[in-house]
């Protein structure tokens, strides 16, 4: 598609495990993000990275960590699933910040059980 | 609190002109606007973005308000194809709204 893979495209966790989500891109774009979609609260961000190893927190970024070693891959990891983190995530990636259009990847939905 | 309101839902014939709204009465004079929408199922689409200046683009337009407390995202003639949920987002803090939920009647 655009350029932007996400893994896994499901995946059934149980409480306390970590979780590992991966975005990979293949546009060379400077900017990543991670966003979590839930009913009734549409897209909140959790992380975004400006570069690599720069990363920074978002809208709701509690129980959540992300890294970024190189400019194509750029993770999220849950250190210990709760039934909160249920939820549908999307990676977006931007050539630059105000003035570019997101692509998003395609989801990963995520149970907690 | 930077806030983008838009309403829950819209419903549209087809082939007629849809103008969907956004609030953003705490954007800032670089914030830019940006319009996504979403398909079932699906990630979000870019639809169009802008600062200043009404844009148009082979989706739609956007119209932005003089204040810029508020924009409109226009679609021309909705087909069945459009029904999806629109987003509409500001740069600052990366914020979307909660979106549109778009019905097309036949």
């Amino acid at each position: 598609d655009a350029g932007i893979t996400q893994s896994p495209r499901h995946k059934v966790t149980e409480t306390g495990t970590p979780v590992t989500l991966r975005c990979h891109q293949t546009e060379n774009h400077r900017y990543m993000y991670w966003y979590r979609q839930d009913p009734g609260h549409g897209l909140r961000l959790i992380h975004y990275s400006y570069g690599v190893k720069d990363t920074d927190k978002g809208e709701v970024s509690d129980g959540y960590s992300v890294s970024r070693s190189k400019t194509e891959d750029f993770l999220l990891t849950l250190e210990s699933a709760t039934s909160s983190q249920t939820s549908v995530y999307f990676c977006a990636i931007s050539a630059g910040w105000k003035n570019y259009g997101y692509t998003f990847g395609s989801g990963t939905r995520l149970t907690v059980v | 609190d930077a806030k983008t309101t838009q309403p829950n839902s819209m419903e549209s014939n087809e082939e007629e002109p849809v103008h969907l709204p956004c609030n953003h009465s705490t954007i800032s004079g670089t914030d830019y606007i940006h319009w996504y929408r979403q398909l079932p199922s699906q990630g979000p689409e870019y639809v169009i973005h802008g600062l200043t200046s009404n844009v148009n683009n082979r989706m739609a337009s956007l119209a932005i308000a003089e204040d810029r407390k508020s924009s409109t995202l226009i679609l021309h003639r909705a087909t069945l194809r459009d029904a999806a949920v629109y987003y509409c987002s500001r740069t600052y803090k990366y914020i979307f709204g909660t979106g549109t939920r778009l019905k097309v009647l036949a």
